[in-house]
């Protein structure tokens, strides 16, 4: 199975700061990448596919970036709905994996 | 709308039988995979399988091949993740989420609600 390596596992970051989550695979994974929020008590929300492509009604402050084993997600300009976990995921190849998650905390 | 709707929490013993659900509405639900996903608590997201409710073709990951039965009812738009005898470590929060695209490798873009299944004696 493919690994994926998420960093960092947790920050601390304030309103309007930029911040940057990132995704390695244990081999090549083209840019079959997506990335997720999850808010407590809910379910995942799809943010990006295809490594780079915004998923509609998701804001632009979102972006990912990368492709073959390094991945970067960034936002922009964190605003506090932003304070949740994410999760990066390979789906190149069966069993698809999910990185450990980040959770983005208040500082 | 497009959306998943999952069957309501569970409260099971070690050793039971358990079957959940998710429903598909407001899509072709033939058309496309069904995953499923389990969270334990506190813990990160851990991908268990898939089907294709069309022709019922399905992946497992190993971790749960064996373990956990994934199948579908396509007369009814409802996909299900079953065990036959229940253990404790199978306490956890699981969600059903349809894969984006009807061909090729793509994302989850919309997801259930979740089931909660607590096994407890």
């Amino acid at each position: 199975a493919i690994r994926i390596t998420q960093s960092p596992s947790s920050l601390s970051a304030s309103t309007g700061d930029r911040v940057t989550i990132t995704c390695r695979a244990s081999q090549g994974i083209s840019s079959y990448l997506a990335w997720y929020q999850q808010k407590p008590g809910k379910a995942p929300k799809l943010l990006i596919y295809a490594a780079s492509t915004l998923q509609s009604g998701v804001p632009s402050r979102f972006s990912g970036s990368g492709s073959g084993t390094d991945f970067t997600l960034t936002i922009s300009c964190l605003q506090s709905e932003d304070f949740a976990t994410y999760y990066c995921q390979q789906y190149y190849s069966y069993p698809w994996t999910f990185g450990q998650g980040t959770k983005v905390e208040i500082k | 709308e497009v959306q998943l709707v999952q069957s309501g929490a569970e409260v099971k013993k070690p050793g039971e039988s358990l079957k959940i659900s998710c429903k598909g509405s407001g899509y072709s639900f033939t058309s496309y995979w069904i995953g499923w996903v389990r969270q334990m608590p506190g813990k990160g997201l851990e991908w268990m399988g898939i089907i294709y409710p069309g022709d019922s073709d399905t992946r497992y990951s190993p971790s749960f091949q064996g373990q956990v039965t994934i199948s579908a009812d396509k007369s009814i738009s409802t996909a299900y993740l079953q065990w036959s005898s229940l253990k404790a470590s199978d306490t956890a929060m699981y969600y059903c989420a349809r894969r984006r695209g009807p061909d090729g490798n793509d994302a989850f873009d919309i997801w259930g609600q979740g089931t909660m299944v607590t096994v407890s004696s």
